[in-house]
This record gives C-alpha cells, structure tokens and sequence, in this order.
C-alpha cells in the first residue's frame, strides 16, 4: 500500500498567487482530514471530510481557504490568494470511519509563501 | 484557546533511562486520547490510545497513563533508544463511538534521546 500521498512535498510561492495542493487518501478509507502544522498552535484540523462530504470546516481560517473531495480517491486543499502567515506545512490524513481515531498521514506540503 | 496544552516544547533523555512526556487537557468531554510520533519530513504516525474508561494502557515499551480528576496524560518510554527521538504529539477527542471522529492536537514534543 502506498500511503497517503500528498503534493507536492515542497511549495514556494509568492504572495496573492493562488496554492493548490494535493492529496490521494488510502485506497478503501472513507474519512479525509486537512491539517495544518505551525510552531505555536502545533497541528491544526483544518477540514474533514467523510464518504467525499465536507462534516466540519470549522478550522478553515477565513474564505481564502477552500477544501474539495471529487471523489473518494482525490482531494484538494486551495489558498487564494496565498499570504506569507499560510506558511506552514499542510498534511492530509485518511482512516476509516470504524477505526474512528487512528489516522494515516501523508508526508506533508511544506508552503512558503513570499 | 489550546484544548490540548504540551508544555515542554522539548526532553532530552540518556539512552536506556525512562522518557515521560507529559500532555494537559481543558475539555472534560474528551474520552479518548492518542499519542502520534513524527520523524522529520514524514506525517504523524499512530503510536498508542486510551479511553477514558481505563488508567493505564501498555504497548511494548510505550504506556501511557490518564489520570481523568487532572486532566492529565503522560507517555513513558521504557528504556529510551536514539530511533525514539522525535516529536510527539498528543490528541484527544470527544465522541469515541459517535459519528465523529475529530482529534484536537497538543502542539507537540521534540524528544531526543542521547546515545
């Protein structure tokens, strides 16, 4: 099995670009979640999202972040525009729903925004 | 408003001796508590639970202790080895059985342990 898979690992924009970053849940799990990780409120959910619809947004940080789950194997997490405070490393994790808690990251989108 | 509050920002531990991490939680809803370790440009990765309904759960070398009247959960590395150096963070949630399953993470340890 291949994991989590996020991308890409590294992003460096500038600001007021828009950011899209990536990611491919475990084949067969039914919840996804977006996290943010930052030095002073560690990591953050952002979104999550189970059976491909959003059930909590409620970390999102304000309308420039918008979450997005086509289907049960991709999902997209946009910036626009991007500001340097959404620099941060962004993780994706996946689970099933009867495993409740135990969650499997992806390895992470560092971003940096200029 | 931190929920899940990991006040040592880091440890440092000899090989062989005991690491204790320690994790502090507001919400007396919270019934069911995790710890994750994270090696550098990896994810977080599941290390061990306890429900609220127990005090003491063990894992190899790894237990971790919940004590519900403190609000207060501790992780303990018995004995330390340099591949446990890591950051580890602790979560909890509400809910456990429920439809939801949301984790509130602390903000993280940085243990290194020293060969």
């Amino acid at each position: 099995d291949a994991g989590v898979i996020q991308s890409p690992r590294h992003e460096v924009t500038e600001m007021g670009q828009e950011v899209t970053l990536r990611c491919k849940p475990i084949s067969g799990h039914n919840s996804l979640f977006w996290y943010r990780q930052t030095m002073m409120r560690g990591l953050e959910l952002l979104i999550y999202f189970n059976n491909n619809v959003p059930i909590d947004d409620s970390g999102m940080p304000e309308d420039r972040f918008s979450a997005k789950m086509p289907n049960a194997s991709f999902s997209t997490l946009k910036i626009q525009p991007s500001e340097p405070r959404d620099s941060a490393v962004y993780f994706c994790a996946s689970s099933w729903t009867d495993q409740l808690y135990e969650q499997y990251f992806g390895p992470g989108t560092r971003l940096t925004v200029t | 408003d931190q929920q899940v509050k990991q006040n040592s920002p880091s440890l440092s531990v000899q090989e062989g001796r005991i690491s204790i991490l320690n994790c502090d939680y507001t919400n007396s809803m919270f019934d069911y508590f995790l710890w994750y370790k994270k090696y550098p440009a990896e994810g977080p990765t599941f290390l061990i639970s306890i429900s609220s309904i127990k005090d003491k759960n063990e894992d190899g070398r790894f237990t971790v202790f919940l004590n519900k009247s403190a609000k207060h959960l501790s992780l303990h590395i018995v004995p330390s080895q340099p591949g446990d150096s890591a950051v580890y963070f602790c979560a909890a949630t509400a809910g456990y059985g429920g439809a939801t399953n949301k984790l509130i993470f602390g903000t993280g340890t940085l243990l290194a342990v020293q060969p």
